[in-house]
């Protein structure tokens, strides 16, 4: 069956440093993967969407990258600031229009 | 644009009660909704899938007739958890797109259910 599977459980990290986060997905080749952020007690926002032809999106402090191959994406905090301490999740369709999570990496940005 | 409202917050019931989730696409129709809920520390597991003028789609677990959904108009779904139980107690999320394989979603900010 298909997995998706954010290694990273939580994350802290000083202020202007950049965080890099994991997101690996089994038994299936996605068209497209996505990065949502997820406040406490807060539905969850969209951040990137990536297709499978790109290597790389940006927006704004944030990177994602898409390796097909390794089934992976990483997604990089550059500059990260306290603001930016959030649950992060990544989601993949598999092919039946309805997006599966990962279990999501807690950011903690220390000032 | 795309926002997403979701009604109430929070909402604490005694146990054998109903309660009823609203969720409403604010400036877009929907014509897809999604329901998941979220357990502490724990992912978003999608419980249905609901479709405007149809029959939601229930994953496999969830029982459909304690989690009734209607899907009554382009901007309005609704969940109603009946006869409640403690362990019904979690954060239920939901979700619009316009249309079905739409990305991204657009989530409501959650209902807190308690059920004591």
């Amino acid at each position: 069956s298909q997995k998706i599977e954010q290694n990273s459980e939580a994350l802290n990290i000083q202020e202007g440093k950049t965080a890099t986060l994991t997101c690996n997905y089994t038994n299936y080749s996605p068209a497209y993967l996505q990065w949502y952020r997820q406040d406490p007690g807060r539905g969850p926002v969209f951040l990137l969407l990536i297709r499978e032809n790109e290597k790389e999106k940006r927006k704004e402090r944030l990177k994602v990258t898409f390796d097909t191959t390794l089934k992976q994406s990483l997604f990089h905090i550059t500059a990260s600031q306290p603001a930016d301490s959030a649950t992060y999740l990544c989601a993949l369709d598999f092919n039946d229009y309805k997006l599966s999570f990962g279990a999501g990496t807690t950011v903690t940005v220390r000032a | 644009g795309a926002v997403v409202s979701q009604h109430p917050s929070w909402v604490i019931c005694k146990s054998g009660t109903s309660v009823k989730i609203e969720c409403r696409s604010l400036d877009f129709q929907a014509t897809t909704m999604f329901w998941y809920r979220q357990f502490p520390k724990q992912s978003l597991m999608l419980m249905a899938t609901s479709n405007e003028g149809s029959k939601a789609t229930y994953e496999q677990g969830v029982e459909k007739d304690k989690f009734l959904i209607n899907h009554a108009s382009l901007t309005l779904s609704t969940l109603t958890v009946t006869s409640a139980h403690p362990e019904d107690s979690s954060f239920y999320i939901c979700s619009a797109s316009r249309r079905a394989g739409d990305s991204p979603l657009h989530f409501g900010n959650g209902t807190r259910l308690t059920v004591t």
